[in-house]
């Protein structure tokens, strides 16, 4: 069963521009995480909030969590082509299961 | 640095064939994942195991088994090698200890069965 669900499923900015992708997500989570994952290759973690936090920064990365919406966001500031990847959103069910979304495509334009 | 390791990031076999998918971990992770991964689905958990000799099935465990021998391998086995599981096979470990959800992932195997 797919926990989360990206919006959008793809995404092309310009390299400098702030990219922002949206997840929402279903049943109740501990924990959100986002992830990386570069073409044909494994994925990367990035980012994790907690239940009770609203908001994190880590480097150019911002996420959100709305627990009302059951959503959360991630924005990339100041996007490079190195960011060009495919983003997942995770919840935590149970001790340390994951279930992701479909995953948003961002593609950096030079 | 951390490290999941997957015995093959390609692999071609035919249909009914047995297949032998290996990942081995040096972070002395008590938890192990196997996941697929198709285009439209994103990632889908298959099995995993919290402990040595242990195993769960995740949402998709059908036409696949595990083996967890000792604590840094986790292998996936398709019994039966079928065309609908033509797909990119990703491994994963993490640790058990409070706040500790991230998981590490292994470059994939990319599996073809014709």
């Amino acid at each position: 069963s797919q926990q989360g669900e990206e919006d959008p499923q793809a995404l092309s900015i310009q390299e400098g521009e702030n990219a922002t992708m949206n997840c929402s997500y279903k049943t109740s989570i501990n924990n959100l995480q986002w992830y990386r994952q570069n073409s044909g290759r494994g994925l990367v973690h990035l980012i994790l909030i907690r239940s009770n936090e609203r908001e994190k920064h880590s480097g150019r990365l911002r996420v959100t969590l709305d627990t009302s919406k059951k959503s959360s966001s991630l924005l990339i500031t100041a996007s490079r082509a190195a960011d060009t990847a495919s983003y997942f959103c995770a919840g935590i069910q149970g001790a340390q299961k994951l279930v992701f979304g479909q995953g948003t495509r961002l593609t950096i334009n030079p | 640095d951390v490290k999941v390791t997957q015995s093959s990031r390609y692999l071609v076999k035919r249909t009914g064939e047995k297949v032998f998918l290996e990942c081995v971990q040096d972070m002395d992770h008590e938890n192990m994942f196997w996941y697929r991964q198709d285009p439209g689905l994103g990632l889908r958990l298959i099995y995993f195991s919290y402990d040595v000799k242990m195993k769960e099935k995740g949402d998709i465990p059908e036409g696949y088994s595990v083996s967890r021998e000792k604590k840094e391998r986790f292998s996936l086995i398709l019994e039966s090698a079928s065309t609908n599981q033509t797909s990119m096979y990703l491994c994963a470990s993490s640790s058990t200890g409070a706040g500790y959800y991230e998981q590490y992932f292994g470059p994939g195997t990319r599996l073809t069965v014709t």
